[in-house]
């Protein structure tokens, strides 16, 4: 079954530390992965995605086959990365996302 | 990016009356559109897809017709909550997906309608 865990419902870190959010997935087929972030009073926004390997505001992902993992990492925190960040994953036997249950991240100052 | 916008933004309504929110692209055309909901806390629940055109296919547990989904043009999708009860109270949100845009799978989401039943 398609299926995205979010362990942490909530994160907390300090402004300037390493964040890790964790995203393991299920899926038979090749998989296609996203992180989406959604700011307070805001829209859910792609935060980026693994087939472009791209960096965006610092997050960086990579998409571990072998631990069907997609972990979001960021080396170096900001109070602004303060949001809820959606693990999801794209069923392309439905067409549709499959969303994780989302982690709350805080950083504090 | 692409950009969805939802019409209106907050609606508070009488319980048993009906409800329509609308969700338009407005720089693209968008093939599918999803609706959401989303309870406080919690993650986006899939409600419906679709396309343009066609019948929405609905998720598992969601009443097709108190929710009811029209995809008429490629810009415009509405749900109308039918009969709404307090227990319809949420926040809907809308995704829409096309062909332009970027990547064909990416979906745009739009700000969200905050639905409160009396």
């Amino acid at each position: 079954a398609q299926r995205v865990t979010q362990p942490e419902k909530l994160l907390s870190v300090f402004k300037g530390a390493p964040v890790e959010l964790k995203c393991n997935y299920s899926y038979s087929g090749s998989p296609e992965l996203f992180w989406y972030v959604q700011y307070s009073r805001q829209r859910l926004q792609l935060l980026l995605r693994h087939i472009s390997r791209e960096s965006i505001k610092g997050f960086t992902a990579d998409l571990n086959k072998g631990e069907t993992s997609f972990h979001l990492k960021k080396p170096f925190a900001q109070e602004e990365d303060s949001a809820m960040y959606y693990c999801a994953l794209f069923w392309s036997g439905a067409q549709k996302l499959v969303f994780g249950q989302g982690t709350r991240l805080t950083i504090n100052p | 990016g692409a950009v969805v916008s939802q019409h209106p933004s907050r609606v508070i309504c009488k319980s048993g009356t009906s409800v329509k929110i609308e969700c338009r692209s407005l720089d693209f055309q968008a093939t599918t559109m999803f609706w959401y909901r989303q309870f406080p806390k919690q993650s986006l629940m899939l409600m419906a897809t679709s396309n343009e055109g066609s019948k929405a296919t609905y998720e598992q547990g969601v009443e097709k017709d108190k929710f009811l989904i029209n995809h008429a043009s490629l810009t415009l999708s509405t749900l109308t909550v039918t009969s709404a009860h307090p227990e319809d109270s949420s926040f809907y949100i809308c995704s829409a997906r096309g062909t332009s845009g970027g990547s064909y799978n990416e979906q745009f989401f739009g700000p969200g309608t905050r639905l409160t039943v009396l």
